[in-house]
């Protein structure tokens, strides 16, 4: 099973500052099976990144996705309101599926 | 536009069954693999299981912390996907939520989510 550990685990921002989330996996992933999530409370999570690198639908160009091999990061370039949230890494190259514990935003 | 919405959830006794479903819109729903993830309350994402569409051959997967005991469905006819879950334990008390995958292979990322419906399994 491939174990994604995410950092840190409650980041405290501004909004308006730089945000960025580190996700290291137990193993090399292929980086077209990596994907971020954001999540706000009573909320669905909803898909950012799919491919590391690829922001799907709808998703604002101030979010964004790098890495590979066993480090990628999630970076929002200037934090609005609305990004505060609970964001989850996930690799689905190889089962089982799994996601890293999540990484809280919190406002500073 | 895409929809999808979770039925079935409850309350449910330790070692019983259950049912969910998971009707679909928006999309040719026999084009895409149909996945179920599961949240316990405070906790993080997991993964439950998925099934492939149809032309691809329409298996399922599933984690190990289920398989065994629940079982994916779907109907392409109603465009509806199954969760059944049998001998329930205390430990699969979460929210489960349906999504739809962004191809036909159920290892890929989640497009959409539904809004997830409650299990609690408790005497």
């Amino acid at each position: 099973e491939i174990v994604l550990t995410q950092s840190p685990g409650t980041l405290s921002l501004s909004p308006g500052e730089r945000a960025t989330l580190s996700c290291r996996a137990s193993q090399s992933i292929n980086s077209r099976y990596l994907a971020w999530y954001q999540q706000k409370p009573g909320q669905a999570p909803r898909l950012l990144i799919y491919g590391a690198s690829s922001r799907a639908t709808g998703i604002p160009d101030r979010f964004s996705g790098s890495g590979s091999g066993t480090d990628f990061t999630l970076t929002i370039s200037t934090l609005e309101p609305e990004d505060f949230a609970v964001y989850y890494c996930q690799q689905y190259n190889t089962s089982p599926i799994t996601f890293g514990q999540g990484t809280r935003l919190e406002i500073k | 536009e895409v929809q999808l919405v979770e039925s079935g959830g409850g309350l449910v006794q330790p070692g019983r069954s259950l049912r969910l479903s998971c009707t679909a819109s928006g999309f040719t729903f026999g084009d895409y693999a149909m996945s179920w993830f599961r949240q316990a309350p405070g906790k993080g994402l997991e993964w439950v299981g998925f099934i492939r569409s149809k032309p691809y051959g329409g298996t399922p997967e599933y984690a190990a912390s289920v398989k065994g005991r629940f079982s994916i469905s779907r109907d392409d006819s109603k465009s509806i996907t199954y969760l059944e879950m049998n001998s329930l334990k205390t430990e699969d008390t979460a929210v489960f939520f349906c999504t739809r995958a962004s191809s036909y292979n159920g290892y890929d990322s989640s497009s959409y989510w539904g809004q997830g419906t409650l299990v609690t399994v408790s005497s």
